[in-house]
């Protein structure tokens, strides 16, 4: 079955501590995406990946650094300078950037707590 | 003014009601049009996805785009328990060649048994 694998689903951070989330694909996507969600806001848009070894920042990266070197995986590690990491953490993919290809499938997330 | 805008909702209605899910949005090059449900404590599907003005029907789902009033509807019939969840619709293209989609913040819907 094709899809994306996010885990852990719960994680917690201690304060000074980086902390790494997984995301794997294997829908053979080349885009790949990472999203922060807080109640009573919409996505917001963390990094993408047009393609392997390439990655673009979003309109909130601060704070936050990805990588991609294989194209099944985009990690995401929300460092000690993301002031409030407390959210729901979405990873998506989808064919690609350009229009047509746009449909974004997600996983099921990873809730990050402060303890 | 937020790019794309909905009413959050709590909305509830019996089961076997029609819904009327609503949203709106600022930027009048956006082009395609998605609404995605999201189950509590899982991440957003696809419901359904549009291209520029007028209808489309997929089963009990339909869509419909005006986009000189820029807005965008769902309405679900004989809406079931099973679609108590958050729809959020999501908005994309212009001109430029990676057109980022722009999510509204959901709906909240609750079917009542």
């Amino acid at each position: 079955d094709g899809g994306i694998t996010q885990s852990p689903k719960y994680l917690f951070r201690k304060e000074g501590q980086n902390v790494t989330l997984s995301c794997e694909q294997n829908l053979n996507h080349d885009a790949m995406y990472w999203y922060r969600q807080d109640p009573g806001q919409g996505l917001r848009l963390i990094y993408y990946s047009q393609i392997v070894n390439d990655f673009q920042k979003g309109d909130i990266a601060e704070g936050y650094s990805v990588s991609r070197e294989k194209k099944e995986s985009f990690p995401l590690t929300v460092t000690s300078a993301q002031k409030n990491p407390t959210a729901f953490y979405l990873c998506a993919s989808s064919m690609g950037t350009a229009r047509h290809n746009q449909p974004q499938h997600f996983g099921d997330g990873t809730r990050l707590s402060i303890l | 003014q937020k790019e794309v805008e909905q009413d959050p909702g709590p909305l509830s209605v019996p089961e076997g009601a029609i819904v009327s899910l609503n949203c709106t949005y600022s930027n009048s090059a956006f082009q395609y049009f998605m609404w995605y449900r999201q189950y509590s404590r899982k991440g957003p599907e696809l419901l359904m996805y549009t291209y520029s003005s007028g209808n489309k029907e997929d089963g009990r789902f339909t869509a419909q785009v005006d986009k000189s009033s820029k807005y965008i509807s769902l309405f679900i019939r004989d809406s079931q328990p099973s679609d108590s969840a958050t729809y959020l619709c999501a908005p994309y293209g212009g001109k430029t060649s990676y057109d980022k989609v722009i999510f509204g913040p959901g709906t909240s819907l609750s079917v009542i048994p």
